[in-house]
């Protein structure tokens, strides 16, 4: 069955540091994938997303995910991150009408 | 282009009683779904609509219905509140209608509070 583990929970980093979230995924063909932001109360955001091709995706707000088959694995990056950033971020992968999600990331940003 | 509308934002119930949410999703797509978001479990997926026929359903009791009308616009019901039932419920509209859900676009969800 298909499946989507985000390993950290919590995650903290300092503003202005970069930022890696790990979502790795388990799925026998090529999986569809995404990675979308819920700030309190409020509902999701799509980040990005990764159908097929490059496997480099660019997507809103300077986020980057890398689609690696070989350690099933799609996470997020950030070069540097603001402190608007802080919000839970979730990986999701496409199944049949429906989406499977992980249990999302919490990220805290130190001024 | 008006995004996904839920309604009401915000619900207070108590033990026992029903609950009807609302959503209208973006002008063209046909396809919405709706999840539960708890912290506990997660975001769960309770069903799909797709040109008022529900294609698929998630791990939920018989108290959760919901349908689809001719215009998109879906509602969700849950009978007999329990507490356990209090959550955030969104719901998503997608212009895809393969098997393969394609682009998410979400509302900002129905806060239900079960007393």
């Amino acid at each position: 069955a298909q499946s989507v583990t985000q390993p950290d929970i919590h995650i903290t980093v300092s503003e202005g540091a970069s930022l890696e979230l790990r979502c790795n995924y388990s799925y026998g063909a090529t999986p569809y994938l995404f990675w979308y932001v819920q700030s309190p109360g409020q509902g999701l955001q799509l980040l990005l997303k990764y159908f097929s091709g490059d496997t480099l995706v660019q997507g809103i707000k300077g986020f980057e995910a890398e689609f690696k088959r070989s350690q099933s694995s799609f996470n997020l990056r950030k070069p540097s991150v603001h402190w608007s950033d802080a919000a839970e971020y979730f990986c999701a992968t496409s199944g049949t009408y429906k989406y499977i999600f992980g249990t999302g990331t919490r990220l805290k940003v130190l001024a | 282009k008006a995004g996904v509308t839920q309604t009401p934002r915000y619900l207070i119930k108590t033990r026992g009683q029903q609950v009807t949410l609302s959503c209208s999703p973006i002008s063209g797509h046909r396809s919405v779904s709706w999840y539960q978001q708890t912290p506990g479990q997660g975001l769960q997926f309770l069903f799909e609509y797709f040109s008022e026929t529900q294609r698929n359903k998630g791990n939920f009791p018989g108290r959760f219905s919901g349908r689809q009308f001719s215009n998109s616009r879906s509602e969700m019901n849950v009978s007999t509140l329990e507490l356990g039932d209090s959550a955030l419920y969104l719901c998503a509209s997608s212009l895809v209608a393969g098997r393969d859900t394609g682009e998410l676009f979400f509302g900002e969800g129905s806060r239900l509070t079960v007393l």
